[in-house]
């Protein structure tokens, strides 16, 4: 049984540029939430989704937006990016809203 | 108010040696709150979680703690091994039904052997 994937491993990226992660949820998981994680710190939440709607949103600009696709997986696209954004940038998926979330290995951007 | 805060920031035990790790929160809206453990380069795995009723929870060598009156919980890793040594993070959410997870700073655990 796959747990969560993450696609792609690596990815650098110039300042202005865009940006989009992909995320294939674990088997029977519905819902789907993105996380940034910043060198030597613990995840942030950025968004949810379930439904194929986002549900519930963290502290991030409008540059961040996602989608969630009928076979559960889904897409995170950052627009404009910023040295900042550098971060491995990690997709959880869950039974249902109510479930654990099983985090995948993450995407690492690099932003020069 | 939505900060989880987690200490220490390193800790270094000898094998065999019960780490503990210790987090606080101030939401009194928190009700669940998982712990993590992650390797470098991978994503964070789920070690255990505990929810308010309770004030213990045992799976295999790890414990947590909760302390519902003074909202600390901790994480207790019974006769440490080397291939313990990670980063682990504590987290809490409100289960309203988008469990958007508030994690701590992290605590990077050496295991010596």
């Amino acid at each position: 049984d796959a747990g969560v994937t993450q696609s792609p491993t690596h990815l650098i990226k110039t300042r202005g540029q865009q940006v989009t992660l992909r995320c294939s949820p674990k088997s029977g998981h519905d819902t789907v939430s993105w996380y940034q994680q910043a060198l030597g710190q613990g995840p942030q939440f950025i968004f949810q989704y379930y439904e194929e709607e986002e549900r519930q949103r963290g502290n991030f600009p409008d540059r961040f937006s996602g989608h969630q696709f009928p076979n559960y997986s889904s897409e995170l696209n950052v627009n404009a990016l910023l040295l900042g954004d550098s971060a491995l940038y990690l997709c959880a998926s869950s039974l249902d809203r109510y479930h654990e979330q099983y985090f995948g290995p993450g995407t690492r951007l690099t932003v020069t | 108010q939505q900060q989880v805060k987690q200490s220490p920031q390193s800790l270094i035990v000898q094998k065999g040696g019960i780490p503990i790790i210790n987090c606080a929160y101030e939401n009194t809206a928190f009700d669940y709150f998982p712990w993590y453990q992650q390797f470098p380069g991978k994503g964070p795995a789920l070690l255990i979680a505990i929810r308010p009723d309770v004030s213990e929870k045992k799976e295999g060598r790890f414990t947590i703690s909760f302390n519902k009156s003074a909202k600390q919980f901790s994480l207790h890793i019974m006769d440490s091994q080397p291939g313990d040594s990670a980063t682990y993070f504590c987290a809490a959410s409100m289960n309203t039904g988008f469990q958007k997870l508030v994690f701590g700073t992290g605590t990077r655990l050496l295991v010596s052997p």
